[in-house]
């Protein structure tokens, strides 16, 4: 079965600074990958989507970006961080014959 | 695009109560169906899906499920609770037909709170 490693598992950064998560998978190939956003209290809003390398599709304008350098890791940056990019960030993926998809652990972002 | 409504944003129920969330979603075109349950701090785990087939559905934990195409719902339900029952409870419906392939929908999820 698949694994999904999310990294780091919390994180605190003050306004303005860069951004750099982590997602990668092992147990599968060429899945669909995506990043969730989940602001306090509030469901699940979709990032980004990813259906292979190089490939994203952006749902949000935002100044959040995502990038795939390999076919198992999915990075989501932001060059200046924003108070309200403060949440639980959740790394999906879905295999290509499936209809499920499974979450990760997720980062905890805090930005004071 | 499909909107997934979740009714109840906060369920109290007491140990060993049964308990029922609800679930309704917009569109009647074909569709699979997911019940995630989140613990505190934890990414969503899969606690139960419809595809096809019975449209009584059983999961993880005790749970199951029944999908209701004329109703387009998908409640949840457990006979008896436990405290470790006590999470965010997300449906998600995901369009069979849709361009996009994949895309997932979420509800705004269900706090469902198990009082001793």
């Amino acid at each position: 079965s698949q694994t999904i490693h999310q990294w780091p598992a919390t994180l605190v950064q003050p306004v303005g600074s860069p951004l750099s998560l982590e997602c990668t998978v092992e147990g599968t190939s060429n899945p669909n990958l995506y990043w969730y956003r989940q602001a306090a209290g509030r469901g699940l809003q979709l990032l980004f989507y990813s259906v292979g390398i190089g490939q994203i599709s952006s749902e949000v304008p935002q100044n959040l970006s995502a990038s795939r350098p390999q076919d198992r890791q999915f990075i989501l940056s932001s060059k200046k961080l924003l108070l309200s990019d403060s949440g639980f960030y959740l790394c999906a993926l879905q295999k290509r014959d499936e209809e499920t998809q499974y979450f990760g652990p997720g980062t905890r972002l805090l930005v004071l | 695009a499909q909107s997934v409504t979740q009714l109840d944003s906060q369920v109290p129920v007491f140990e060993e109560a049964p308990v029922e969330l609800r679930c309704n979603y917009s569109s009647s075109v074909s569709v699979y169906l997911f019940w995630y349950v989140q613990y505190p701090n934890q990414g969503l785990q899969l606690l139960l899906k419809y595809l096809s087939g019975s449209t009584l559905v059983k999961g993880i934990n005790g749970f199951e499920a029944e999908f209701n195409k004329s109703q387009t719902s998908f409640d949840l339900r457990k006979p008896s609770v436990h405290i470790s029952d006590t999470a965010e409870y997300f449906c998600a419906v995901s369009d069979v037909s849709s361009n996009y392939g994949n895309q997932f929908y979420f509800g705004t999820g269900t706090s469902l709170t198990v009082i001793p």
